[in-house]
């Protein structure tokens, strides 16, 4: 039982190119979310998923498109990056949300840097 | 408007202290949850506690015990005898049902560390 799983764990870009971020868990989870962490600002939420083949928009979902074909998979994509994109990327899933009484796990991050 | 304030951006202890870290919600629901997550050098988040609104008994987990207070909406966390193992960010987090999803809602984070 793996958990919440990210790949890769580093990338490095240039403006402009595209890359595509990839969570998985293997919990069964309905929900997942991707968040972004930056300095002295805690976690937001950029998107998430209510389960396979529907997502929303979080709180910052300006310049990141995501999907979720497979319930165990979660992808986040950057069309365009820009130097306001490096961030530390974190995926999360909780078995349900309908009340706010289950508890997110998060993966191991992933560190984006763009140059 | 929802929102958790953690003032402590930085804390520095030697070993064995006590260490208390402060979070402050707000919130108009009467129905929430508080998290606790710590997040070591290594940079994974790890879930530590989840309280509900109900129940504002004292949680204690070995030398981690939380203090949960809706009089003065605050969740405060405190590590007793401290570790250097207990160096990294703490973050608080409030989650409520907003547009029909569980949203989590973090503070800036309260770094830790313990000095041998």
């Amino acid at each position: 039982n793996a958990g919440v799983t990210q790949t890769p764990k580093f990338r490095v870009l240039k403006t402009g190119q595209s890359m595509t971020l990839l969570c998985a868990q293997d919990m069964n989870h309905e929900y997942m979310y991707w968040y972004r962490q930056d300095p002295g600002m805690g976690l937001r939420l950029i998107h998430y998923s209510v389960g396979e083949g529907t997502t929303a928009k979080g709180e910052v979902p300006d310049g990141y498109n995501v999907s979720r074909l497979k319930k165990q998979n979660f992808l986040l994509g950057l069309e365009s990056a820009a130097p306001s994109q490096t961030s530390v990327y974190f995926c999360a899933s909780s078995l349900i949300a309908r009340t706010s009484t289950d508890t997110q796990y998060f993966g191991p991050g992933t560190r984006l840097t763009v140059l | 408007a929802q929102k958790v304030t953690q003032a402590q951006t930085e804390i520095s202890v030697v070993e064995k202290e006590d260490v208390t870290l402060d979070c402050v919600y707000e919130t108009r629901d009467t129905t929430y949850y508080l998290f606790w997550y710590k997040q070591p050098p290594s940079g994974e988040l790890v879930f530590l506690i989840r309280r509900n609104s109900f129940d504002e008994q004292n949680e204690i987990s070995g030398r981690y015990s939380w203090n949960f207070q809706k009089s003065t909406s605050s969740f405060n966390f405190t590590i007793t005898a401290s570790q250097v193992v207990d160096s990294a960010v703490y973050f608080c987090a409030l989650s409520a049902i907003s547009g029909g999803y569980n949203k989590l809602i973090f503070g800036a984070g309260t770094r830790l560390a313990v000095h041998p």
